[in-house]
């Protein structure tokens, strides 16, 4: 497709499961990053691939979660030993990075995976 | 959050009246942007304001920034229920596209 997607739409585990959520750029975009979004809060930045450039990891809440982004495409976030607490909106976007005028590094976002973890 | 605050957290108005948004944030910024939340999934870009910029409209909606201030502002005229959202501003950081959004501004637009 032409945008942002992401899936599963919905997951719902159980606490000490590990769970994978992936994302699929626009075709192109060479900037993607993720964002967890907890009820009625803003987003937190977790992390963010540009080109092959080593990505800035600095949101990750901790060493249980990781991501990778293989051969500058699909991203795959994973979260082991889920915790309660991990429960949210994971939001995925990319971007464009070439340096032309019309360029303005707009985030594209995919619908979110809604992480539940019981 | 972590880059900066947006006020209010909370906002209901009635349809046809202005809505204000306020965003401050903390570090130097390349450029700007809000974006809408509907239905707290997706975003959607709205508009964006270059650092050496001092406003810009589109459509009904209107962006300052005050970089001496480390403030922006979005202004939505003339409201319509269908304005019903979250709104986040968000700003790129650093030398890359690293983009850090705020805590957002819930409208609630009463018909």
């Amino acid at each position: 497709g032409a945008g942002v997607s992401q899936s599963p739409s919905n997951k719902v585990t159980e606490k000490g499961k590990d769970v994978e959520l992936r994302c699929d750029p626009i075709s192109g975009h060479t900037a993607l990053y993720w964002y967890r979004q907890s009820l009625g809060q803003g987003l937190e930045f977790l992390i963010y691939f540009q080109g092959n450039s080593a990505p800035d990891k600095s949101g990750l809440p901790s060493d249980r979660f990781s991501a990778e982004r293989t051969g500058g495409s699909v991203s795959t976030l994973t979260i082991q030993r889920t915790q309660q607490e991990d429960s949210a909106v994971y939001l995925c976007a990319s971007s464009g990075t070439g340096d032309h005028p019309g360029n303005t590094g707009e985030l594209f976002f995919g619908e979110g995976s809604r992480l539940t973890v019981l | 959050s972590q880059q900066g605050e947006e006020d209010p957290q909370a906002l209901s108005i009635q349809e046809g009246e202005n809505a204000t948004m306020n965003c401050s944030y903390k570090t130097s910024i390349n450029n700007l942007q809000w974006y809408r939340q509907n239905s707290g999934r997706g975003l959607v870009h709205l508009i964006l304001i270059r650092s050496n910029e001092r406003e810009k409209h589109s459509g009904r909606l209107r962006v300052t920034l005050d970089t001496s201030k480390k403030s922006s502002s979005l202004l939505i005229t003339a409201s319509r229920a269908a304005d019903t959202a979250s709104y986040f501003c968000a700003q790129r950081v650093g030398g890359g596209f690293k983009t850090i959004f705020g805590a957002g501004t819930r409208l609630f637009v009463k018909a």
